[in-house]
């Protein structure tokens, strides 16, 4: 039973570039979340997708585009990439099936340099 | 919105011994959750504990969501104890998941 898979693992972008991260979720979740933890600090919230919609959105910027398909995978869009940017992008999965934990990937660590 | 504090910040064990970690929050929760992240950043989820006690091996957990804090307790620490423990909570009614800033623990063999 595959867990929560992201890619790519590392990525290295330049200042304005644009830049997509993609998550497959559990088998048997449908719930995407995509957080971002710079270095020294905790996850932060970016948003959470179900049903192909984005459910709740932290304090993110529109910079930041999400979008899940009909299988429940999903990707993280990032347009005109900020030195500050710079971070671990991590995905979460869980069911919308009762109050159930969430399962987070291994993360894509981005730098932009 | 909902805040969240974990203490202490860091931590500093001799191997052996043993320690309790405290998150404490602002709002009624229905879900929370105690992570280790280790050095490589995986994020292992330890206990999904919105409320009562579980154990797992050396480490247990309890959650009072009526006084808004949960404990992690790690008995007889080893070096691979060492990471980052965080907390992670969610309102009730709401889908957005808050971590907490971490206790940073390492363990000296």
């Amino acid at each position: 039973d595959a867990g929560v898979t992201q890619s790519p693992t590392h990525l290295i972008k330049t200042r304005g570039q644009q830049v997509t991260l993609r998550c497959s979720p559990k088998s048997g979740h449908d719930t995407v979340s995509w957080y971002q933890q710079a270095l020294g600090q905790g996850p932060q919230f970016i948003f959470q997708y179900y049903e192909e919609e984005e459910r709740q959105r932290g304090n993110f910027p529109d910079r930041f585009s999400g979008h899940q398909f009909p299988n429940y995978s999903s990707e993280l869009n990032v347009n005109a990439l900020l030195l500050g940017d710079s971070a671990l992008y991590l995905c979460a999965s869980s069911s919308q099936q009762g109050s159930q934990p969430q399962h987070f990937g291994d993360g894509t660590r981005l730098s932009i340099l | 919105g909902i805040q969240v504090e974990q203490s202490p910040p860091d931590l500093i064990l001799q191997e052996g011994a043993n320690s309790t970690l405290r998150c404490n929050f602002s709002d009624s929760v229905n879900n929370l959750q105690w992570f280790h992240q280790n050095p490589w950043g995986q994020l292992i989820n330890l206990f999904y504990i919105p409320s009562g006690t579980k154990q797992n091996g050396r480490l247990s957990a309890t959650t009072v969501a009526t006084e808004r804090y949960s404990l992690l307790y790690i008995s007889s620490s080893q070096t691979t104890d060492s990471g980052v423990y965080f907390c992670a909570v969610r309102n009730t009614g709401g889908f957005k998941t808050i971590f907490g800033a971490g206790t940073r623990l390492f363990v000296k063999a």
